[in-house]
């Protein structure tokens, strides 16, 4: 069946980076693109960014560009997502989701089971 | 940016009864490009609808959505004790760019 599974739960210091991947199966890794979302404890969702897995473009939120940065491996059919300058406020769960098309925009079909990262000192 | 306001915050009512959450955008949604995600604790959200009124594989029928340009609406025909949850609207439009709203939370009257 269509699945993303992603890597486990982080504890990092502020001012460090962390890397979530996000392993797909099931269906064509390059026909769909990856979005990862965010959720601080206890509050809403938070888009953070797109990948294709087709060509590598990206498009990230305004609020996060220049600190994250989003890749994939085809070889393996895998995304990630780095997020450097780590600070309190980006302790979350992180989300990789797929697209449910093959062109943008749209909705988000499937969903990791969400990476726990914590920023702590 | 486009910003989504869900109301209300929070609605309370019991199995059986229907459910109207409300989603309204800052600015128009282009071609309907509108989703709704139900989400419980613990868990990773689940699709509901896209294109404001397309059910997603596996959605039952009482989950329906309506609406166009800036008020979108999702409507739970009649409440089984599994749907009390978050609800979550999301806009997606070009370049891509999307953004969700706040949420809605259903609990138990």
């Amino acid at each position: 069946q269509v699945q993303l599974v992603q890597s486990g739960a982080e504890v990092k210091k502020p001012g460090a980076s962390v890397k979530v991947s996000c392993k797909a199966s099931g269906y064509t890794f390059t026909s769909y693109g990856i979005s990862w979302v965010r959720q601080a404890p206890g509050q809403g969702l938070e888009w953070m960014g797109w990948i294709s897995a087709y060509n590598g473009n990206t498009n990230y939120a305004q609020k996060l560009q220049g600190r994250v940065t989003m890749t994939t491996d085809t070889s393996t059919s895998t995304a990630y997502m780095e997020l450097r300058s780590l600070r309190s406020d980006d302790t979350a769960v992180y989300y990789c989701a797929k697209l449910m098309t093959t062109v943008t925009p749209g909705a988000f079909d499937i969903w990791g089971q969400g990476t726990m990262v914590t920023v702590s000192s | 940016e486009i910003v989504l306001t869900q109301s209300p915050g929070t609605l309370s009512l019991s199995p059986g009864e229907r459910a109207t959450l409300s989603c309204r955008a800052s600015q128009s949604v282009s071609s309907s490009y509108l989703a709704w995600y139900q989400q419980k604790p613990g868990q990773a959200p689940r699709l509901l609808i896209y294109g404001a009124s397309s059910r997603a594989t596996g959605i039952p029928d009482r989950f329906s959505g309506s609406g166009s340009g800036t008020d979108f609406t999702l409507t739970i025909s009649r409440l089984e004790p599994e749907d009390f949850a978050v609800y979550y609207c999301q806009q997606y439009g070009s370049s891509p760019q999307y953004t969700f709203g706040q949420g809605t939370k259903l609990e138990i009257k």
